[in-house]
């Protein structure tokens, strides 16, 4: 399978614990990004990769949160003293490095903090 | 607020009917509408999407009709079939930046055999 590999696929976590996520994107894909998606909701955005610089960051992205893309490869997320609303869908996505090229998404990793 | 507007939020058809999925934007600066279709479990899939020079785009039982003075867009899916049944998001987005997609709140689709 060449698409994009999120890991784990679930992870439930007390409140205050840190967390962290993988993401591999496609393998030609420069370009990654981090959706959060709650239940009845769509994808909202989180932050976008440029090979390895982090080029945007929503405002959603609190400092408690933070994304790494250090070889322009695979890509972290972290959530530092997890609370409750921090529950959600995390799902990482690739594309090719023009503007046009579409997002592949990943099957996202489920975080439930308890 | 919400950018991106989507009715209804659940359909229930026939197989072989035609479902119809409506999306309603408020930004103007929009340029890039794509549909997803997400089933349980997975990350959203893309289907198809247009740009606001056309007001009409077809890929196999999928259709996309967009109206640029009215702001709205709606997908269309022909000869439905159970396998369709799924989550159904529009999005949007601006300038090209079709990475920073703005999504509605998603249609679930019943395709009863």
């Amino acid at each position: 399978d060449t698409g994009v590999s999120q890991n784990p696929r679930h992870k439930i976590t007390k409140r205050g614990q840190n967390v962290t996520f993988r993401c591999d994107p496609i393998s030609e894909h420069n370009r990654l990004y981090w959706y959060r998606q709650t239940l009845g909701q769509g994808p909202e955005f989180l932050t976008y990769f440029q090979n390895e610089a982090q080029l945007e960051k929503s405002r959603l992205l609190s400092d408690r949160f933070s994304a790494e893309r250090p070889k322009g490869s695979f890509s972290t997320l972290e959530i530092q003293r997890t609370e409750q609303g921090d529950s959600a869908m995390y799902l990482c996505a690739s594309s090719l490095g023009d503007s046009n090229s579409p997002l592949h998404f990943g099957n996202g990793t489920r975080l439930t903090v308890t | 607020q919400q950018q991106v507007k989507q009715s209804p939020q659940s359909l229930i058809v026939q197989k072989g009917g035609i479902p119809i999925i409506n999306c309603a934007y408020e930004n103007t600066a929009f340029d890039y509408f794509p549909w997803y279709q997400q089933f349980p479990g997975k990350g959203p899939a893309l289907l198809i999407a247009i740009r606001p020079d056309v007001s009409e785009k077809k890929e196999g039982r999928f259709t996309i009709s967009f109206n640029k003075s009215a702001k709205q867009f709606s997908l269309h899916i022909m000869d439905s079939q159970p396998g369709d049944s799924a989550t159904y998001f529009c999005a949007a987005s601006i300038g090209g930046s079709n990475y920073k997609l703005t999504f509605g709140k998603g249609t679930l689709l019943t395709v009863n055999p």
